[in-house]
């Protein structure tokens, strides 16, 4: 069974940083690229980014709204994603989603499992 | 970038009848790269409609998507009450339109 376990997910201040981890189960992560997508409170779902298999060389693709400040990278040896974020916003509160991505080609093409989430709060 | 458009905004209809959801694209999609999602209230979102038109694992055979190049619709034949959700298109594993929210009376 495919499982998908995100954490981390806390209250933080603006302005500081802030670790998801995703654990996964059930199937060969190496093999597949991984992406995070949140929603805010009562708002629909944003794609955040995604990082390809390293049989696509493991490039990472982010949203506008986080790149330069989010980080996505991965443990294929752990079978774990990881989503470091800094210069964190209060536009940032959202719960945060592991996706397990299915790829044609290298490019990400829709997301077939998903984890319950992780919700992370700016405020001050 | 692509912009996806969805309607309506929320369909209201009984159990039985069919529900037909719009996603509209500002550019063409290809239909690899389209994909529906529900996601019921309190849930995290479940794959239903995969390359436009396949189903996912799992997924009952009244949900069925249709369409090509900018016009893609997500069709369910005979409402349940279960069907009661929101629903989500999204194109190239990236953009997600803004959704349609299906009540049953």
């Amino acid at each position: 069974e495919v499982q998908l376990v995100e954490s981390g997910g806390d209250l933080v201040q603006p302005g500081r940083s802030l670790r998801l981890s995703c654990k996964t189960s059930g199937f060969t992560f190496g093999d597949y690229a991984m992406g995070w997508v949140r929603q805010a409170p009562g708002k629909g779902l944003e794609w955040v980014g995604f990082i390809r298999s390293e049989a696509y060389g493991g490039t990472i693709e982010y949203a506008a709204s986080v790149k330069g400040r989010f980080t996505i990278s991965r443990d294929d040896s752990k079978s774990i994603a990881y989503l470091h974020m800094s210069s964190l916003k209060t536009e940032d509160t959202a719960r945060y989603y592991c996706t397990r991505a299915i790829a044609a080609a290298g490019t990400p093409s829709y997301f077939d499992y998903w984890g319950q989430g992780t919700l992370v709060t700016v405020s001050s | 970038e692509i912009v996806l458009t969805q309607s309506p905004g929320t369909l209201s209809l009984s159990p039985g009848e069919r529900a037909t959801l719009s996603c509209r694209a500002s550019q063409s999609v290809s239909n690899t790269y389209l994909a529906w999602y529900q996601q019921k209230r309190g849930q995290a979102p479940r794959l239903l409609i995969y390359g436009a038109s396949s189903r996912a694992t799992g997924i009952p055979d009244r949900f069925s998507g249709s369409g090509s190049g900018t016009d893609f619709t997500l069709t369910i034949s005979r409402l349940e009450p279960e069907d009661s959700a929101v629903y989500y298109c999204q194109q190239y594993g990236i953009t997600f339109g803004p959704g349609t929210k299906v009540d049953i009376k």
